[in-house]
């Protein structure tokens, strides 16, 4: 079965950085896009970054964009999201998350929903 | 980018209760909008695809409709396990947006 398990989270000052890792098994890692997502206490879910199936393509939110990195490693099965100059605003749960389909244009955008989910990480940031 | 907006925030209905909720786009996104179940402390779960389609494994008293900006899930016959946080989400392009969410209680 798909699963997907997020490390890397902790507490870390502003300005600081950190690295979340997600450990994917059960299904063709190599074949689909990944996605990080995060959700801030009490709040709702927010898009974080996504990463085509051969890393060829990566998107990011405007709120992260110049700070966070995705990555991916498809001999290791796994998806990385380096994450620098850490605001208190950054403090979350952060999920990763596959696509439902494969990936058949990488110059076309893939339009999958979400199927699997890690349990996610938690990152806080606090002085 | 794309808004996406959901109403309501929250709602609280009986068992077996029928239960609407809904999305808008701020553009059209084809088909391409799908709904989310979070229960407290768990990742989120995909429940619906593509407005209508249901992900293996999820009950049919869930059904999703609308089309172009406008979009619903309903809960037919609502049941205890059916309390969490819904989300729409669109997948048109990037980013690929969340509503705000709605969360379900039971009375």
């Amino acid at each position: 079965q798909v699963q997907l398990v997020e490390s890397g989270g902790g507490v870390v000052q502003p300005g600081r950085s950190l690295r979340l890792s997600c450990a994917a098994s059960g299904f063709t890692f190599s074949s689909y896009d990944m996605h990080w997502v995060r959700q801030a206490p009490g709040k709702g879910l927010e898009w974080v970054a996504h990463i085509l199936y051969d890393g060829s393509y990566k998107y990011y939110a405007d709120s992260v964009r110049g700070r966070f990195t995705i990555s991916r490693d498809n001999s290791k099965n796994t998806l990385d999201l380096q994450v620098n100059s850490l605001r208190p605003e950054d403090t979350a749960v952060y999920y990763c998350a596959k696509d439902r389909t494969m990936h058949i244009r990488p110059i076309d955008y893939n339009r999958a929903p979400l199927d699997f989910w890690g349990q996610g990480t938690l990152v806080t940031v606090s002085s | 980018d794309i808004q996406m907006t959901q109403s309501p925030s929250s709602l609280s209905a009986s068992v077996g209760d029928r239960v609407t909720i809904t999305c808008r786009a701020s553009q059209t996104i084809d088909n391409y909008l799908n709904w989310y179940q979070q229960k407290p402390g768990r990742a989120p779960e995909l429940l619906i695809y593509s407005v209508s389609s249901l992900q293996s494994g999820v009950p049919s008293r869930f059904s999703g409709s609308g089309s172009g900006t406008d979009f619903t899930l309903t809960i037919t016959n609502l049941q205890p396990e059916d309390s969490a946080t819904y989300f729409c989400q669109h997948s048109y392009t990037t980013p690929p947006t969340f509503g705000g969410g709605t969360k379900v209680g039971i009375k």
